[in-house]
């Protein structure tokens, strides 16, 4: 077990709702990246946050936002949710700036839109 | 941009045989990290074995090691004497930096089962 935890674990959402997942970082990490794991697929980027702001993105639409808190902790939201959102949604916390350092993942949030 | 392809959707294994699972990544970098990561029903990523790409040697974690051609680009993970926990979705993944971050490119997987 590492010392990421994701909550919840299952959601199930409407169309075109929001949601918001949340993401508890390792203890001394200071870097937050989220993935989209689909049905069959691997894990796709979505973004990183790193000290409160977000320092990298993948090619995901601006309805998916995030937040990194003081303690390093992170949201995930999605704004105007479509059927292919549903999926795992998994966060990855590391230490950037310290040499190689081992990203440690959370379970995962599994989505469903309906 | 990066690319990792896993060109076998499904392995299957005899417990305590040897099994080896492929990898092909295209990067225009020249030093990078590959990884090889396990995820169980559990859905947890963890972390099996790394690879530094400036590192000419084959990495090995105990009954896990790695075939690294760097100039083939390709990167196996040969796991010997196969358990039944080793039953999992394995994943090949690339440590690509994009501006200021490090982010993950994985492939599409390989499901491994391990018979008794």
């Amino acid at each position: 077990e590492t010392g990421v935890t994701q909550s919840p674990t299952h959601l199930i959402k409407t169309r075109g709702q929001q949601v918001t997942l949340r993401c508890s970082s390792q203890s001394g990490h200071n870097t937050v990246s989220w993935y989209q794991q689909a049905l069959g697929q691997g894990p796709q980027f979505i973004f990183q946050y790193y000290r409160e702001e977000e320092n990298g993105r993948g090619n995901f639409p601006p309805r998916f936002s995030g937040l990194q808190f003081p303690n390093y902790s992170s949201e995930l939201n999605v704004n105007a949710l479509e059927l292919d959102d549903s999926a795992l949604y998994l966060c990855a916390s590391s230490l950037i700036g310290q040499g190689f350092t081992e990203a440690f993942f959370g379970q995962g949030t599994r989505l469903t839109v309906v | 941009a990066q690319t990792v392809t896993q060109s076998q959707p499904e392995m299957s294994v005899q417990e305590a045989e040897t099994v080896t699972l492929s990898c092909t990544y295209d990067t225009s970098e020249s030093d990078y990290y590959l990884f090889w990561y396990k995820q169980p029903p559990s859905r947890q990523m963890i972390l099996v074995i790394r690879q530094e790409a400036y590192k000419q040697q084959n990495a090995t974690e105990n009954r896990f090691s790695v075939n690294f051609q760097k100039a083939a680009k390709s990167f196996s993970l040969k796991i010997s004497d196969s358990q039944l926990g080793d039953a999992a979705m394995y994943f090949c993944a690339y440590r690509a930096h994009q501006g200021g971050s490090e982010k993950l490119v994985f492939g599409k997987g390989t499901k491994l089962t391990v018979n008794p």
